[in-house]
């Protein structure tokens, strides 16, 4: 059954450092998602992109954070200088792009920011 | 703000019994409500979906929907010591389009041997 990955599944870095996860969606899904969860919160919506560009982000997906598709299976979330406060477990999904709005989510990668 | 509200648990109940999870969400807009469980540590995985006002069900799940009440439930018929995770109950809010998921935090399940 096809699934998402994620790489790396646990990333470690000090503050101020750029990172970047990276997401293999689905392989005939058309749009993508990513996600953070802080440990013991609730999952939260971070960026969506189509078509090659962002159809929508949330109020947390600001300037240190990018996205991109650099070729044609993987999907990139970047976060320019970590803070503390970005330490969450971050997912990505993808949807098929039917009539039905189903995500499927990767197994997620760990964030620790030092 | 559009909010999607959930007991957080933990609900107890014996291995055989039916467990009863339940979601209100605060737009009226909502058009699709998933289920999604998700064990520590691990990242959602989708048990049901429903579009629909009524019943839908799934082998041992059934999702149940009441736009006018906005209220959206997941019953998990002979629980099963492996059911015991925490239940998310998202939903798509489409406003302009959007397909961004709401989560509400998730109600813990233990299931007892």
């Amino acid at each position: 059954e096809p699934e998402v990955t994620q790489t790396p599944s646990h990333q470690v870095t000090q503050m101020g450092q750029e990172v970047i996860l990276r997401c293999v969606p689905i392989s005939n899904h058309l749009y993508f998602y990513w996600y953070r969860q802080i440990l013991g919160q609730k999952v939260e919506f971070l960026v969506s992109f189509y078509n090659n560009e962002i159809s929508e982000k949330s109020e947390i997906f600001d300037d240190q954070f990018s996205v991109e598709r650099p070729d044609g299976s993987n999907f990139t979330l970047k976060i320019r200088s970590t803070k503390l406060e970005d330490s969450a477990m971050y997912f990505c999904a993808s949807r098929s792009g039917s009539a039905l709005d189903t995500q499927y989510f990767g197994p997620g990668t760990r964030l620790t920011v030092l | 703000q559009k909010e999607v509200e959930q007991n957080s648990g933990p609900l107890s109940v014996p291995e055989g019994a039916i467990a009863s999870l339940n979601c209100t969400y605060s737009d009226r807009g909502s058009q699709s409500f998933f289920w999604y469980r998700q064990y520590s540590g691990k990242s959602p995985e989708l048990i049901m979906f429903i579009y629909s006002n009524g019943d839908k069900e799934d082998g041992r799940f059934t999702a149940q929907l009441n736009k006018a009440s906005q209220y959206v439930s997941l019953l998990i018929r002979d629980s099963q010591p492996s059911d015991s995770a925490t239940y998310l109950c998202a939903v798509n809010i489409r406003d302009t389009g959007r397909r961004a998921l709401t989560f509400g935090s998730g109600t813990r399940l233990q299931v007892q041997p």
